[in-house]
């Protein structure tokens, strides 16, 4: 059964700190985006690539948050410097992004929940 | 104006009962729908595609209504397990075109 698979699941830190969050996608998938999710603005697209090349990062602060595919298998999403309002379930997603029915299909990694103090 | 408009519910029914939500969106360019469905504190799942010609997976039905600009997911017989939030999900043509668009979902509560 494939999944996208995210580490770490949780992550405590205290503001001005350096976060990574990793991204496993599907195998075979050759879409990947990275989305955050709070109670108050609900899912906001954050940054997405096709064949690993960014195609779209206009919902990312760009001052502090970097999105990079190094290979195929890995997706990664920084915050530096980290601050309490980034504090969010971080969530990665990964699509088949390939001719046919399922084309814009997307599937959910479980999130890294990030606090920051 | 939201792109996708959906009723926050919660819809509170009993189990056994059929419960239907619908959407709206706002492109009329808008190509491929979908509904999702997220249980607290997990990820978004993809529950269904909505095709133009309307599609059945075992309990669920989603019809697509291009005319009016609306999509709806029916529920028959109820179980507990539905009990979740159902995200009703967008693609718009020559907009970045793999990016979906997110409502904001419709809380449903099936109770014994």
């Amino acid at each position: 059964d494939a999944r996208v698979t995210q580490t770490p699941r949780h992550k405590v830190t205290e503001m001005g700190q350096e976060v990574t969050m990793r991204c496993q996608p599907i195998l075979g998938h050759n879409t990947v985006f990275w989305y955050r999710q709070t109670m108050m603005q609900g899912l906001e697209l954050l940054a997405y690539f096709r064949n690993r090349a960014p195609l779209d990062d206009s919902g990312m602060p760009k001052d502090r948050f970097s999105a990079e595919m190094p290979d195929a298998t890995l997706a990664t999403l920084k915050i530096q410097p980290s601050e309490p309002r980034d504090s969010a379930v971080y969530f990665c997603a990964s699509g088949p992004g390939s001719i046919g029915r399922a084309i814009y299909e997307q599937y959910f990694g479980p999130g890294t929940r990030l606090t920051v103090t | 104006r939201k792109e996708v408009e959906q009723d926050p519910g919660p819809f509170n029914v009993p189990e056994g009962a059929t419960v239907a939500f619908n959407c709206t969106y706002s492109n009329s360019a808008s190509q491929s729908f979908f509904w999702y469905r997220q249980d607290c504190r997990k990820e978004p799942k993809l529950l269904m595609s909505v095709y133009s010609s309307g599609n059945e997976d075992g309990r669920f039905t989603a019809q697509l209504n291009r005319a009016s600009q609306y999509i709806s997911l029916l529920i028959r017989d109820s179980k507990l397990s539905d009990s979740a939030t159902y995200l009703c999900v967008v693609n718009n043509r020559g907009d970045s075109s793999y990016k979906l668009i997110f409502g904001s979902g419709t809380r449903l509560l099936v109770r014994p």
